[in-house]
């Protein structure tokens, strides 16, 4: 099954704005991890949520997670142009030993 | 401490050639994944490996594909008989443990383009 749905797929605000991105899974994990990729480039871990958390902040990130409803948001604060990436949660089920990644969502910062 | 490294970073094959694409870990880790990109999709799980040994290869197409992690050495995904289809970017992970609770850093990914 497919596993960290994010949504939507593709958001553009202003520079200043704050942006929030979705995810949501469909089976019990044990973490769930944010990834930033920058277009034609690797990915570079953001945060990463244990199961047994609710919330965790990073600097400009805040990344929440609600087991009961398998979802998990990600908020950038105060955002910039050079936010402008795709962003990815990722989950690794219990059991496994694979993260499984969802589709993305593409941010656009506008100056 | 250097991050995964990935060569080629960038590959051209003409159908029927094969690939064949390089992951040094980080320093001390022994665990790697291996992923597959498409255009504008997400990252696919295609192998995890152990030194010398194969854990997970739920996500390797049953054939032409190949994965290898030495015991001295990098790591090597192998396509052999390239489609057009092959071409994604492949991105290379590790860890120093068990994925469960830990960070998986990538590398730089190596673009394969099949003509």
């Amino acid at each position: 099954s497919q596993q960290g749905e994010e949504d939507p797929q593709a958001l553009s605000i202003q520079e200043g704005e704050n942006a929030t991105m979705n995810c949501s899974y469909k089976t019990s994990i044990n973490n769930l991890q944010w990834y930033r990729q920058n277009s034609g480039r690797g990915l570079v871990h953001l945060i990463l949520i244990r199961s047994n958390e609710r919330e965790k902040h990073s600097g400009r990130l805040r990344v929440t997670l609600d087991t009961s409803k398998k979802s998990s948001s990600l908020l950038i604060t105060a955002s910039r142009a050079a936010d402008t990436a795709s962003y990815f949660c990722a989950t690794d089920a219990a059991g496994a030993q694979k993260l499984v990644f969802g589709q993305g969502t593409r941010l656009t910062i506008n100056p | 401490n250097a991050g995964v490294m990935q060569n080629p970073r960038h590959l051209v094959r003409r159908r029927g050639q094969e690939a064949r694409l390089r992951c040094s870990p980080m320093k001390g880790h022994s665990h790697v994944y291996w992923y597959r990109q498409l255009p504008e999709e997400g990252l696919k799980f295609m192998v995890y490996l152990q030194k010398e040994n194969i854990i997970d290869e739920s996500g390797m197409p049953k054939e032409r594909f190949s994965a290898e992690f030495p015991k001295e050495g990098p790591s090597i995904l192998r396509i052999q008989q390239v489609v057009r289809g092959d071409s994604a970017a492949y991105f290379c992970a590790s860890s120093p443990n068990q994925i469960s609770g830990n960070t998986i850093y990538f590398g730089e990914g190596s673009w394969l383009t099949v003509v």
